[in-house]
């Protein structure tokens, strides 16, 4: 299956402490967009990389949270010191390359944090 | 005012009947526009696409669109329970690069 993977599917975590999400997307995709779904809200655009190359970053909060596409490997969403008001769906989703082709989403990431 | 617009509902349709599903949006530039379906506690999972004005057709799903009035909406034909799910109006508005605005979400209930 060559869909977008993302890992963990469920993270827990205490106040204070880090989350690392990882998402490999699609094969064939070089472009990898990340989304937050807070509980009873829609979803939010949070950044958009291509490989080595954050290209918008306009839905990120401000602080605690960063992402990166190294060349190699998988797409990592990290977030620092969390809050309770982290707790929620974190979804990836890629596409081949050219702007405006269809995202494919992953199975996403639940984060709970205690 | 809301980028994207969909009525939450809950909307409650009988099994085999026409479900019918809009949503409006503010970006007059936008230039793609997508639904996708999500059951609960699911990932957003792709149904159409649409570029141009006009309908498009895949199988029991028909998306139409409508620049001029900023408005696209999805018709389900022959609704199935399994249609039951939230139905989220995704647009991609050109100016703003590729990151998809998406609208709070429809939920269909498709009754029996």
């Amino acid at each position: 299956n060559a869909g977008v993977m993302q890992n963990p599917r469920h993270l827990v975590r205490r106040r204070g402490q880090e989350a690392r999400l990882r998402c490999s997307p699609m094969k064939g995709h070089s472009h990898v967009y990340w989304y937050r779904q807070l509980p009873e809200e829609g979803l939010k655009f949070m950044v958009y990389l291509q490989k080595e190359n954050i290209i918008d970053e306009s839905g990120m909060p401000k602080e605690r949270f960063s992402a990166e596409f190294p060349k190699e490997g998988p797409s990592i969403l990290r977030i620092q010191q969390v809050v309770r008001g982290d707790s929620a769906a974190y979804f990836c989703a890629s596409s081949p390359g050219a702007p405006q082709e269809t995202q494919y989403f992953g199975p996403g990431t639940r984060l709970l944090v205690l | 005012q809301k980028e994207v617009e969909q009525n939450s509902g809950p909307l409650s349709v009988p099994e085999g009947a026409i479900a019918s599903l809009n949503c409006t949006y503010s970006d007059r530039v936008s230039q793609s526009f997508f639904w996708y379906r999500q059951y609960s506690g699911k990932s957003p999972e792709l149904i159409m696409s649409i570029y141009s004005n006009g309908d498009k057709e895949d199988g029991r799903f028909t998306a139409q669109l409508n620049k001029a009035s900023q408005y696209v909406s999805l018709l389900i034909r022959d609704s199935q329970p399994s249609d039951s799910a939230t139905y989220l109006c995704a647009v991609n508005p050109q100016a703003a690069g590729n990151k998809l605005t998406f609208g709070g979400g429809t939920r269909v209930l498709v009754k029996p």
